[in-house]
């Protein structure tokens, strides 16, 4: 039973690009949420998606946004990065019907 | 802002109980314990959660205060491997489904060989 996995591991982009990360939820669950963690610091919620529908919004701008496909899998986009946006990104997973949640390994953003 | 506070680091020597303490003051009926730990450079791993009973399982054992107020995550036997940080999160059960966590700084668990 495969848990949440997330590609790619590491990306590097550059100022003003964009970027699109992808996650594919434990096997089960139809919710997935992400969180940005900069270095030294707690995850910090973004947005949780449930029937491909944005649920849940975290204190962050518009140019983060997100997908939910009908496999729950889920994209995290990011448009016109800014090296503040460096950051390890996490996937996270539910079921709508139970309480706990559970992380995958994450992906590397670094902006120059 | 997150509604616990945490020690931010703890020392434990390999071979004994690493007890963690998380103060939630202001928890409300209907919000649970959850404890999660972050080994370095990985995603969050889920340990243990609970509303008002002592919970235990095969990673660790959760004990809340009859007032709720605080709880402590006990390792019964750390080893190196626990070597991690030790967020302590309260989340209300709002019954549709897990809502996003707050995490705060946790505990930087060092476990000394």
């Amino acid at each position: 039973d495969a848990g949440v996995t997330q590609s790619p591991t590491h990306l590097i982009k550059t100022r003003g690009q964009q970027v699109t990360l992808r996650c594919s939820p434990k096997s089960g669950h139809d919710t997935v949420s992400w969180y940005q963690q900069a270095l030294g610091q707690g995850p910090q919620f973004i947005f949780q998606y449930y029937e491909e529908e944005e649920r849940q919004r975290g204190n962050f701008p518009d140019r983060f946004s997100g997908h939910q496909f009908p496999n729950y899998s889920s994209e995290l986009n990011v448009n016109a990065l800014l090296l503040g946006d460096s950051a390890l990104y996490l996937c996270a997973s539910s079921s709508i019907s139970g309480n706990t949640i559970y992380f995958g390994e994450g992906s590397w953003l670094t902006v120059v | 802002d997150a509604k616990t506070t945490q020690p931010p680091s703890m020392d434990c020597a390999e071979g004994r109980a690493a007890n963690l303490p998380c103060n939630h003051s202001t928890i409300s009926g209907n919000e649970y314990v959850y404890w999660y730990r972050q080994i370095h450079s990985q995603g969050p791993q889920y340990i243990i959660h609970g509303l008002k009973n002592n919970e235990t399982n095969e990673m660790a054992s959760l004990i809340i205060t009859e007032d709720r107020k605080s709880s402590t995550l006990i390792l019964p036997h750390a080893t190196l491997r626990d070597t991690a940080v030790y967020y302590c999160i309260v989340r209300s059960d709002s019954g549709g489904g897990a809502d996003g966590l707050t995490f705060g700084k946790g505990t930087h668990l060092i476990i000394q060989p």
